[in-house]
């Protein structure tokens, strides 16, 4: 899988827009970029994917460069509860092999403040 | 409905014994991974489940890892000769396959700790 590029962490105001970066310059065209969290002493948590095309949820939206090098995860009015580490992973997916490994780097750690 | 649930949240062992952690995976979910995390890191891949078969066991560390799922469902991963630095925690998570691409919904973990 290609490998990812976060910063270690960031800081967020309390109701703004957190936006999170990931470089991901090597991405095969069969990968998909996913977005995971995980809250101190948790399990991760899934909260976004996708292929080419921008995607909302109830969670977040996902914006992804045209070239595909690059995305940005977007909470768009951050409460405190969004205090976690944030994952971006790019990860193949074929019809034969199914749903493969996910390969978490470090990831961004997202701290929301009052 | 229900999530991924492990078994026991919390373990704590002598070094050299034997352990064994369960995983209940989301009911239907036909593929089912372990992973483990320590202090400070992602969570790093051990193992990869498509029914009852590994389809990727390439991140186990040695042979004294070892999981199975007989059945499909229930998945037990077992750790033979523990050493301290086999202390760690250990996450499963379950999906759907298919055609496509799915989330992988992850239990609360078992914390192992190996004195």
């Amino acid at each position: 899988d290609a490998k990812t590029t976060q910063p270690p962490s960031m800081d967020c105001a309390e109701g703004r827009a957190a936006n999170l970066p990931c470089n991901h310059s090597t991405i095969s065209g069969n990968e998909y970029v996913y977005w995971y969290r995980q809250i101190h002493s948790q399990g991760p948590q899934y909260i976004i994917h996708g292929l080419k095309n921008n995607e909302t949820n109830e969670m977040a939206s996902l914006i992804i460069t045209e070239d595909r090098k690059s995305s940005t995860l977007i909470l768009p009015h951050a409460t405190l509860r969004d205090t976690a580490v944030y994952y971006c992973i790019v990860r193949v997916s074929t019809w034969h092999f199914g749903n493969e490994k996910l390969t978490f780097g470090t990831g961004t750690r997202l701290t929301i403040i009052p | 409905g229900a999530g991924v649930s492990q078994t026991p949240s919390n373990k704590v062992t002598e070094k050299g014994k034997y352990v064994e952690l369960r995983c209940d995976p989301i009911s239907g979910h036909t593929a089912l991974y372990w992973y483990r995390q320590s202090l400070g890191q992602g969570p790093e891949f051990l193992i990869y489940f498509q029914g009852t078969g590994a389809a990727d066991d390439s991140g186990l560390p040695n042979d004294r890892f070892f999981a199975v799922r007989p059945e499909g469902s229930v998945s037990t991963l077992k750790i033979q000769r523990t050493e301290r630095g086999d202390s760690a925690v250990y996450l499963c998570a379950s999906s759907q396959s298919g055609e496509g691409s799915y989330e992988q919904y992850f239990g609360p973990g078992t914390r192992l700790t190996v004195t």
